[in-house]
């Protein structure tokens, strides 16, 4: 079974609306992490979000927010006001268990086009 | 703070020939990860050091992929003989060891901006 599942791999936004990008994951454990990251056609992966499975509030940072339902296993990425900026490729990822050394898993991303 | 850096950025090769890659992660950071990802999917983990001591590489290509970390610092990543399907870009990233179910979101992975090897 897949750890972390991103149903959208292509999403249009028009420019300075929201837009919600999916992610559904799978684990047995009650301590992990969520986390998103942004990865612009430059290559390089940038942190945005993270989410903790104890964590009773969901997750801001700035114009983006983290939508946490426990019970559905899910941590949709909500971005306010869409920049052209934030065309890129977003992947989710899941950390199982609280040490460092577990494992990382990505989800296949979800293609982000913000259209002027 | 400086960020993580590799090199090179771009490698081209034939098949069969042999390529490193290097690392440096953020100072301080005592864990180093190296990713595969293959245009149009998610990074998939090759290696995981902790200090200069491997924690898993159990998708590592042992036959052709080799990867040390020495001093417990910079890491270097080896291919040989390269194959086709090894044409990726390789990602290395690094994060703090912090353990602890309220401290869990300290271990964020910081990535470099990639090698993209293409192998003809």
């Amino acid at each position: 079974a897949q750890k972390i599942t991103q149903t959208q791999p292509g999403m249009f936004v028009q420019e300075k609306e929201a837009v919600t990008l999916d992610c559904t994951y799978d684990t047995s454990d009650q301590s992990y992490g969520l986390f998103w990251y942004k990865q612009p056609s430059s290559g390089e992966m940038i942190f945005l979000i993270y989410q903790g499975s104890y964590d009773e509030q969901n997750a801001t940072e700035g114009r983006y927010s983290l939508n946490f339902q426990k019970a559905r296993k899910s941590a949709n990425l909500v971005i306010s006001a869409s920049q052209l900026g934030d065309s890129a490729m977003y992947f989710c990822a899941m950390r199982e268990g609280q040490y460092n050394f577990n494992k990382f898993y990505f989800g296949s991303g979800t293609k982000l086009n913000v259209k002027p | 703070e400086a960020g993580v850096a590799q090199s090179p950025r771009y490698k081209i090769i034939e098949k069969r020939q042999s390529v490193a890659f290097w690392c440096n992660p953020i100072s301080g950071h005592a864990t180093l990860y190296w990713y595969q990802q293959i245009l149009g999917q998610g990074p998939k983990l090759l290696i995981q050091f902790q200090n200069n001591g491997v924690v898993d590489d159990s998708q590592l290509p042992k036959d052709r992929f080799s990867a040390e970390r020495l001093k417990g610092v910079d890491s270097t990543l080896k291919i040989q003989p390269a194959k086709l399907e090894d044409s990726a870009v390789y990602l290395c990233a690094s994060s703090l060891v912090v353990t602890g179910p309220s401290l869990l979101a300290k271990n964020i992975q910081y990535f470099g901006a990639g090698t993209r090897l293409s192998v003809l």
